[in-house]
């Protein structure tokens, strides 16, 4: 089992670009998450999913949309990226209850210039 | 609003020895669940113990074990016989219980930790 993986690792973007980040999971988990981590501010919830075909805000949602067409993949999407979303993005996946436990994906380094 | 606070932004202990890591979160919730979350160098977030709110007994998990005091809202973790490879950002993390629970987390900022040989 691959567990959860991210495509790309590394990208830079200039303002204004548009890309995409691809999540994907083989565990047949219900529940994925995007987070965002900055320095001294932890990760913070961008948009999570709690089956196929939903989404839902988190914490920080603006600028960013996301799709769960396929319950194993979770996309980001950045249509204008700003220096602000400069940071490492990390996705993750869990069976659905509090107490389950959210598996990590590798995090993708993301500067945007 | 929930919020989880660490107020130690770096800690360095010697191998071997024993080092807590504090954590205090905010809530109004009666059931929840509360979890560290270790990250190496290599960026990979990796779970280390988790608590329950309803059980009253600390949670433990080899060298790591927790202190968990529900009414003072505070979750340490105690790593012992702390080894190189502890080296590591450690997060205390929150996740409410309920009605409409997602299993999101609510992470506090961090604590970088060195153990030094």
């Amino acid at each position: 089992n691959a567990g959860v993986t991210q495509t790309p690792k590394f990208r830079v973007l200039k303002t204004g670009q548009s890309m995409t980040l691809l999540c994907a999971q083989d565990m047949n988990h219900e529940y994925m998450y995007w987070y965002r981590q900055d320095p001294g501010m932890g990760l913070r919830l961008i948009h999570y999913s709690v089956g196929e075909g939903t989404t839902a805000k988190g914490e920080v949602p603006d600028g960013y949309n996301v799709s769960r067409l396929k319950k194993q993949n979770f996309l980001l999407g950045l249509e204008s990226a700003a220096p602000s979303q400069t940071s490492v993005y990390f996705c993750a996946s869990s069976r659905g209850t509090g107490w389950g436990e959210q598996y990590f994906g590798p995090g993708t380094r993301l500067t945007v210039t | 609003a929930q919020t989880v606070t660490q107020s130690q932004p770096e800690m360095s202990v010697q191998e071997a020895e024993t080092v807590t890591l504090s954590c205090t979160y905010d809530t109004s919730e009666n059931n929840y669940y509360l979890f560290w979350y270790k990250q190496p160098p290599s960026r990979q977030m990796i779970l280390v113990i988790r608590q329950e709110a309803y059980k009253q007994q600390n949670a433990t998990e080899n060298r790591f074990s927790v202190n968990f005091q529900k009414a003072a809202k505070s979750f340490s973790l105690k790593i012992s016989d702390s080894q190189l490879g502890d080296t590591a950002m450690y997060f205390c993390a929150f996740s409410p219980e309920g009605s409409g629970n997602t299993g999101k987390l609510i992470f506090g900022q961090g604590t970088t930790l060195q153990v030094k040989p």
